[in-house]
């Protein structure tokens, strides 16, 4: 069975520190895209980060990263010069390579960052 | 560009009625996608629609069923509603291509189900 596992429920940090996200996942598959999304209290799910299994380089999108280790199955989420904006539940996922006309996402149980000012 | 749009946003029903919600994805995205996330959870896959075909299902019962139209939106009919039921339910939306972008999902802003 393919999983998501977010260890930690709860976090806060203060504003303009770093923090960081954890979440392990389980698959047999070799091809496989994982991401981060953040749903707020508006509760639209946002992307955040992608990455790419077959890349070694770890994605970056301005104060996020992420630190994929593949032979670990582990891919946390870095979050650098924390905002009060960035207050939110944040889910990591992955899904099966396909070109999208098939799979879906599998999501882990979350895990909600506060930001203190 | 628009994005995912859903609707209705909230609604209530009754145990034993049935509902519908609707999605339409965004503009050239041919893969439609239906979640649902109860409260303290994540999202779980319901169903995924390709070219108004059933590509995938998750583990959900026969009262769920869904439909995708020639323009690409979406419908997700729930009958015989349970208070179960009660979650947001949200439609993603994808290229369907074989790189990155088209296994990227994107996400309407959900529509809220309470079951009384």
């Amino acid at each position: 069975a393919q999983t998501v596992t977010q260890s930690q429920p709860e976090m806060s940090v203060q504003e303009a520190e770093t923090v960081t996200l954890s979440c392990t996942y389980d698959t047999s598959e070799n091809n496989y895209y994982l991401f981060w999304y953040k749903q707020p209290p508006s509760r639209q799910m946002i992307l955040v980060i992608r990455q790419e299994a077959y890349k070694q380089q770890n994605a970056t999108e301005n104060r996020f990263s992420v630190n994929f280790q593949k032979a670990a199955k582990s891919f946390s989420l870095k979050i650098s010069d924390s905002q009060l904006g960035d207050t939110a539940m944040y889910f990591c996922a992955f899904k099966v390579t396909n070109g999208g006309s098939q799979g879906n996402l599998i999501f882990g149980k979350g895990t909600k960052l506060s930001v203190k000012p | 560009d628009a994005g995912v749009t859903q609707s209705p946003t909230h609604l209530i029903k009754t145990r034993g009625q049935q509902v519908t919600l609707r999605c339409s994805p965004i503009s050239g995205h041919k893969s439609v996608s239906w979640y649902q996330q109860v409260l303290g959870q994540g999202p779980q896959f319901i169903f995924q629609y390709y070219e108004k075909e059933e590509r995938g299902r998750g583990n959900f019962p026969d009262r769920f069923s869904a439909r995708q139209f020639p323009n690409y939106s979406s419908e997700l009919n729930v009958n015989a509603l349970l208070l179960g039921d009660s979650a947001l339910y949200l439609c993603a939306s994808s290229l369907a291509s074989w790189d990155s972008s088209g296994n990227t999902i994107y996400f309407g802003e959900g529509s809220w189900l309470t079951v009384v």
